[in-house]
């Protein structure tokens, strides 16, 4: 079964904390995306990539950055976390130019 | 820009009943357009899709019509059951993007027994 991994299912975190969400897929595929979804906003991309080492800014990047040094591995990272930044988060990874995206389960943050 | 527009919910249907969920959407060009669908505490997983005008894509008893000339793509399933209470979103690619989507903000489905 094909699978996309993040690390944490549920975290909380204060104010102003590092906060770093991690995505693993294991299907070789060359793009990763990170949105985050929010009642009655739906899915909002902050986050994609298309090759090792390569980014592009979504719809909602501020206040986030991401690394991708591994083509399996893409990670988000809040530089310092702000309680609008409460939100679920969800990592997925596509073959490119398909549009069929396959998506981890989400790593739900709360900040404090 | 190019944008996805379902309607509200949520939707509370009978076992048995049967489903649309209106999906209307804003593009240039010619995109591809998809449901996905979020079950209780998982992940989005792809539903269906159709990557041109008049396909029709269909999974699980669940069926959508690409229509050009009016911009939708409707969801539909004729009998609905327990199961299939989720969330379900529409979504497209612009045929010049990197395999992005954009998404609509959800419908949420519940079928009760």
């Amino acid at each position: 079964d094909v699978k996309v991994t993040q690390s944490s299912r549920y975290l909380v975190k204060r104010t102003g904390e590092k906060v770093f969400l991690e995505c693993v897929q294991d299907m070789d595929h060359e793009n990763m995306f990170w949105y985050r979804q929010d009642p009655g906003l739906g899915l909002r991309l902050i986050y994609f990539s298309y090759d090792v080492k390569m980014k592009e800014k979504g719809d909602i990047p501020e206040g986030y950055s991401v690394s991708r040094e591994k083509k399996e591995r893409f990670s988000l990272i809040l530089e310092s976390a702000s309680t609008n930044q409460t939100s679920m988060y969800l990592c997925a990874s596509s073959v490119v130019n398909t549009g069929e995206l396959f998506f981890g389960e989400g790593s739900r943050l709360t900040v404090l | 820009g190019n944008s996805v527009t379902q309607m509200e919910g949520p939707v509370t249907l009978s076992e048995e009943a049967f489903l649309t969920i209106n999906c209307t959407y804003t593009a240039t060009g010619y995109p591809s357009l998809f449901w996905y669908v979020q079950y209780p505490g998982e992940g989005l997983q792809l539903l269906l899709k159709a990557t041109k005008a008049d396909d029709k894509g269909s999974n699980k008893g669940f069926e959508a019509t690409y229509r050009k000339e009016t911009t939708s793509f409707h969801l539909e399933k004729g009998s609905v059951q327990v199961s299939d209470s989720a969330v379900y979103f529409c979504a497209l690619r612009d045929g010049g993007s990197q395999g992005n989507l954009i998404f609509g903000k959800g419908t949420k489905l519940s079928v009760k027994p």
